[in-house]
């Protein structure tokens, strides 16, 4: 089964240069969300698209910004950065459900994630 | 918003259960909670969620006390494979995220 195909898989940048990550989901899924993982610490939200709207978001920096186009492949941009963006960053994506006219339980499948190293 | 608690690591003997706990005292009324595993730096795995009552599956179980404060994650037969930092999450469902606490590093001993 397809699954959500995150790129590039690595990623080296100088301090104050610009990054974009790419995130595909998976197929009919219509949400896609962005975490942030620092060494030895728990995934952070970041940022999520319903619809290519944007429908939350978390601790992301105001140097990044994200957006999710027509084909629900979203990108990550992060500018001006600094030694503490390096982290794995992951994308998930879902289906959004309602059951009973309830929201049903919204399970994410992560990517395999981006690994940004800051020098 | 308000985080998960789980003690930081566990060991288990291979073959033996291994149940890891969740502490979610805050949760609200249509949060689910949800589990992860992460295998070194690889993606979070889905393993399980659940709302109110005890949830199975192919791959482990869920026990939810009655007033949702804490749950706990039960993988019946260990393996090496199971080495791995489980992660317990809660979210509203819907298209609402994932909100995941520090994990809990499981090692499984042969």
């Amino acid at each position: 089964a397809a699954g959500v195909i995150q790129s590039p898989r690595h990623l080296i940048k100088e301090k104050r240069e610009t990054a974009t990550l790419k995130c595909y989901p998976i197929p009919r899924h219509d949400t896609v969300y962005w975490y942030q993982q620092g060494p030895g610490q728990d995934p952070q939200f970041l940022i999520s698209f319903y619809e290519k709207m944007q429908s939350d978001k978390g601790s992301i920096p105001d140097r990044f910004s994200a957006q999710q186009f027509s084909d629900y492949h979203s990108e990550l941009n992060m500018s001006s950065l600094e030694l503490g963006d390096s982290a794995l960053y992951f994308c998930a994506s879902s289906s959004h459900q309602r059951t009973s006219g309830r929201a049903g339980a919204n399970v994410l499948t992560f990517g395999a994630g981006s690994r940004l190293t800051v020098l | 918003d308000a985080k998960t608690t789980q003690p930081p690591s566990m060991d288990c003997a291979e073959g033996r259960a291994a149940n890891l706990p969740c502490n979610h005292s805050t949760i609200s009324g249509n949060e689910y909670v949800y589990w992860y595993r992460q295998i070194h730096s690889q993606g979070p795995q889905y393993i399980i969620h659940g709302l109110k009552n005890n949830e199975t599956n192919e791959m482990a179980s869920l026990i939810i006390t009655e007033d949702r404060k804490s749950s706990t994650l039960i993988l019946p037969h260990a393996t090496l494979r199971d080495t791995a930092v489980y992660y317990c999450g809660r979210g509203s469902g819907g298209y609402q995220k994932v909100t995941f606490g520090i994990g809990t590093k499981l090692q499984v001993i042969p």
